[in-house]
């Protein structure tokens, strides 16, 4: 069966500082994956996508990037935390065809 | 307009009545729908599917979609304190790599 893995599970940072959160998945090949964030108390923003190894859809031009060294390998980094990066970040991947699974979540919160 | 547009409550229902959830979408070429349930702090997971018009059962889930008036609805019957939770409507267009996620409705069941 297929599982997703995200970590950490929670994260404090101060402001200016760097970020990396990694997802993968097991048990799938060549699954889209997604990173999404949610605001406290707000719906899911989709930040990037990935169909491929190397291949990152931006949705919003913002402080974040992506990228997606492994074919089951996904990673959302920062350069310079900023405070409206804090949030919950979800990391997701479907096969074509079907609906989207969810990892645990991240919760940063930058101070 | 907001492509993917839900209530976003609080919606109280007594513990044991029929709790209806609804969602409307923009985008007539949308093809896969989706409900996702989340808990506070927690991830979305998914609970029902629907792409085709009608309704679809999964015990005490129902699933209604209407694609000629652009709504998906999601109907719990029998009501329990557990089902409380934000519930998340997801819409997929045609050929589309993403799913599109309304605001969510936040569901309490009063016992």
């Amino acid at each position: 069966s297929q599982t997703i893995h995200q970590w950490p599970a929670t994260l404090v940072q101060p402001v200016g500082s760097p970020l990396s959160l990694e997802c993968t998945v097991e048990g799938t090949s060549n699954p889209n994956l997604y990173w999404y964030r949610q605001a406290a108390g707000r719906g899911l923003q989709l930040l990037f996508y990935s169909v491929g190894i190397g291949q990152i859809s931006s949705e919003v031009p913002q402080n974040l990037s992506a990228s997606r060294p492994q074919d089951r390998q996904f990673i959302l980094s920062s350069k310079k935390l900023l405070l409206s990066d804090s949030g919950f970040y979800l990391c997701a991947w479907r096969t074509s065809g079907t609906e989207a699974f969810f990892g645990q979540g991240t919760r940063l919160t930058v101070v | 307009q907001k492509e993917v547009e839900q209530n976003s409550g609080p919606l109280s229902v007594p513990e044991g009545a029929i709790a209806s959830l609804n969602c409307t979408y923009s985008d007539r070429v949308s093809q896969s729908f989706f409900w996702y349930r989340q808990y506070s702090g927690k991830s979305p997971e998914l609970i029902m599917s629907i792409y085709s018009n009608g309704d679809k059962e999964d015990g005490r889930f129902t699933a209604q979609l209407n694609k000629a008036s652009q709504y998906v609805s999601l109907l719990i019957r029998d009501s329990q304190p557990s089902d409380s939770a934000t519930y998340l409507c997801a819409v997929k267009r045609w050929g589309a790599q993403k799913l599109v996620f309304g605001q969510g409705t936040r569901l309490t069941i009063n016992p």
